[in-house]
């Protein structure tokens, strides 16, 4: 159980353009999803929080107009980079948790690279 | 505020020996603690937590976890290490309270040797 796809896993694009990125909780349903940037040899960073239904809350440094966060189900939230730029490309990790008691679980990540 | 720290870069067993990933942790109250696992160009797997109830915590794989408040520790073990078990791991931990956000340690790679 607690199953968490995130799609695509890899994406090469031009500098310019936007991505978007879906996590999808698939057999439980996700009151909280969770944006997560990670670099080489490096922990996570959060960028941002979602509640279903309402607006994300972003991290200090983390542009919201450039990441833009949409969790309109209790099963779906997309990240989308937009105008994306070298400096963008990272591994990107969602999560998703249903309640405030249980851990989150983590999608296999989205390898974006920006040329 | 919260925080956790993984004072190991780098764990190095040989395969069969026993295995230890430290954590220590602080927060303003009781914690919530997690491990989680990470293999190459992939998410993070949940191992286990801790809530509440029993110190030991068993969890995913034969891994389990002691919860020391004395010493604020959370350090992960396997009494017996698997090649298969080489990977890197993370220890979070948020307050059990009002602060929701879950903050991760560095990361520990763990590396068994044949």
């Amino acid at each position: 159980g607690a199953v968490v796809s995130q799609h695509p896993s890899w994406v090469i694009c031009k500098s310019g353009t936007s991505v978007k990125i879906e996590c999808r909780s698939l057999d439980f349903q996700a009151t909280t999803m969770f944006w997560y940037r990670q670099f080489p040899k490096q922990s996570l960073m959060l960028m941002a929080t979602s509640n279903e239904g309402s607006k994300a809350t972003y991290e200090q440094g983390v542009e919201k107009d450039k990441f833009l966060i949409n969790h309109a189900s209790l099963t779906l939230s997309t990240l989308t980079v937009t105008s994306a730029h070298p400096e963008d490309s990272s591994f990107y990790i969602c999560s998703a948790k249903s309640d405030s008691n249980q851990p989150q679980h983590f999608g296999d990540g989205t390898r974006l690279s920006i040329l | 505020a919260q925080s956790v720290a993984q004072p190991e870069d780098q764990v190095n067993v040989a395969e069969g020996n026993p295995l230890t990933v430290k954590c220590t942790y602080s927060v303003s109250g009781n914690p919530y603690l997690f491990w989680y696992v990470q293999y190459p160009n992939r998410g993070l797997q949940f191992l286990l937590k801790y809530i509440t109830g029993d110190n030991l915590v068993k969890g995913s794989y034969g891994f389990e976890a002691e919860f020391n408040k004395s010493q604020t520790s959370f350090h992960l073990k396997k009494p017996s290490a698997l090649v298969s078990d080489s990977a890197l791991y993370f220890c979070a931990v948020r307050d059990s309270g009002g602060y929701q956000k879950v903050t991760f340690g560095t990361g520990t790679k763990l590396q068994v040797i044949p």
